[in-house]
């Protein structure tokens, strides 16, 4: 079973170049999100989505944007890069939308930025 | 703003000690869940906890919220090597989404043969 993919697994940018972060689940989830993991800051969420064509900020938004085209994909688009964005990015998908649910996490994608 | 607090934020230990993980706040959650996370890998579900001082083991992990849903404890008795991770506990507001899931800064815990 797939559950939650996420590409690339590493990423190296140099400030200013753009990118997305690839994240699909094969388990008919409704909701997905992003986090952003740093060191001694835990898991941050960036956006979510409640299902197809419905995104919203979460509490870190600030340089990403996102889509919700269908129920599968979730990409995460980083427009300009900066070193703030160094950080380990992880998708996550729930089968409920309420925060009683079990989150889904795929294995994360290292980003680092030059 | 609501925070969890977790303490403490490093832990190492022989295999065979028993050990507690605390997770705090000033605010009230409607529900507290616990997640294990491996080197490498994204975080896994352990358990959910809906109900203030509800207790639920999971084979030697034991989980309890706190009477006043502010705080939660884990504890894990006899660890083992397996044990080892990053433990993070995660609260949800009163009839919140998934949106208004906060995470804690995790507990790094090692446990040495």
């Amino acid at each position: 079973n797939a559950g939650v993919t996420q590409t690339p697994k590493f990423q190296v940018l140099k400030t200013g170049q753009s990118m997305t972060l690839q994240c699909a689940q094969d388990m008919n989830h409704e909701y997905m999100s992003w986090y952003r993991q740093d060191p001694g800051m835990g898991l941050r969420l960036i956006h979510y989505s409640v299902g197809a064509g419905i995104t919203d900020q979460g509490e870190v938004p600030n340089g990403y944007n996102v889509s919700r085209s269908t129920t599968e994909d979730f990409p995460l688009r980083l427009l300009s890069a900066a070193p703030s964005q160094t950080s380990v990015y992880f998708c996550a998908s729930s089968y409920s939308l309420t925060n009683t649910g079990e989150l889904f996490f795929g294995e994360g994608s290292r980003l680092t930025v030059l | 703003t609501q925070l969890l607090e977790q303490s403490p934020q490093f832990l190492s230990i022989q295999e065979g000690e028993n050990l507690t993980v605390y997770c705090n706040s000033s605010s009230v959650f409607s529900s507290l869940q616990w997640y294990r996370q491996e080197p490498g890998e994204g975080p896994v579900l352990l358990v959910t906890v809906v109900t203030g001082g509800e207790v639920k083991k999971l084979k030697r992990l034991t989980f309890q919220f706190g009477d006043a849903r502010k705080d939660s404890s884990l504890h894990i008795t006899a660890a083992q090597p397996g044990d080892t991770g990053l433990y993070l506990c995660a609260g949800g507001a009163a009839l919140g989404s998934q949106g208004n899931l906060i995470f804690g800064k995790g507990t790094k815990l090692s446990v040495k043969p």
